[in-house]
């Protein structure tokens, strides 16, 4: 089993410009979940879904859209990047709510200039 | 919402001594209480955990102490050794709860 992936791992961008970012999970998990991870600022949520086809805010959804239309699957889009959009980007997946862990993909770096 | 305060911010201890990092919480409601940790350019990983109905939980050289009263709860490393080096988060959600709230993380180095 991969776990969960990311794609891409590094990205750059121009202020305005728009992106979306994969995350892909074959632990057949219901949910999945975007944080964004700044210095001294550890693991902030931005967006996360408790199933296909639902999703739901977390901490610091302004800016970002997201998309379950398949299990396996969760998008981050961008619609127009800001610079305070910098940022390392982390997915992760949990199985059963009652236990809780989540499993993290490897990052995406991402740089708005 | 939940609030996850966590302290210190970084830690230098020297080889084979113990390290403490603690946090407080503030949703009286949150009862599973998590430890990632992440080593420089990796993803975060579960190290260990411990719920509401347990005051202590060990593993190896690693233990978690929970005082629900009053809102806390501490990671322990003993015998440090120079692969614990990372950042560690600790992190409160509700069992059947979505999402967990993480701290701000503590950035252990171990002198050797």
């Amino acid at each position: 089993n991969a776990g969960v992936t990311q794609t891409p791992k590094f990205r750059v961008l121009k202020t305005g410009q728009s992106m979306t970012l994969l995350c892909a999970q074959d632990m057949n998990h219901e949910y999945m979940y975007w944080y964004r991870q700044d210095p001294g600022m550890g693991l902030r949520l931005i967006h996360y879904s408790v199933g296909e086809g639902t999703t739901a805010k977390g901490e610091v959804p302004d800016g970002y859209n997201v998309s379950r239309l398949k299990k396996q699957n969760f998008l981050l889009g961008l619609e127009s990047a800001a610079p305070s959009q910098t940022s390392v980007y982390f997915c992760a997946s949990s199985g059963t709510p009652a236990y809780n862990e989540q499993f993290f993909g490897p990052g995406t770096r991402l740089t708005v200039l | 919402g939940e609030n996850v305060e966590q302290h210190p911010s970084t830690l230098s201890v020297q080889e084979g001594d113990s390290a403490v990092i603690k946090c407080t919480y503030s949703d009286s409601a949150s009862n599973y209480f998590p430890w990632y940790k992440q080593e420089l350019g990796k993803r975060p990983q579960l190290i260990i955990d411990i719920r509401s109905n347990v005051g202590e939980k060990k593993d190896q050289r690693i233990a978690v102490t929970l005082n629900k009263t009053a809102k806390h709860f501490s990671l322990h490393i003993t015998e440090t050794q120079p692969e614990d080096s990372a950042v560690y988060f600790c992190a409160a959600g509700g069992l059947g709860d979505y999402k967990l709230s993480f701290g701000a993380g503590t950035t252990v180095t171990v002198r050797a």
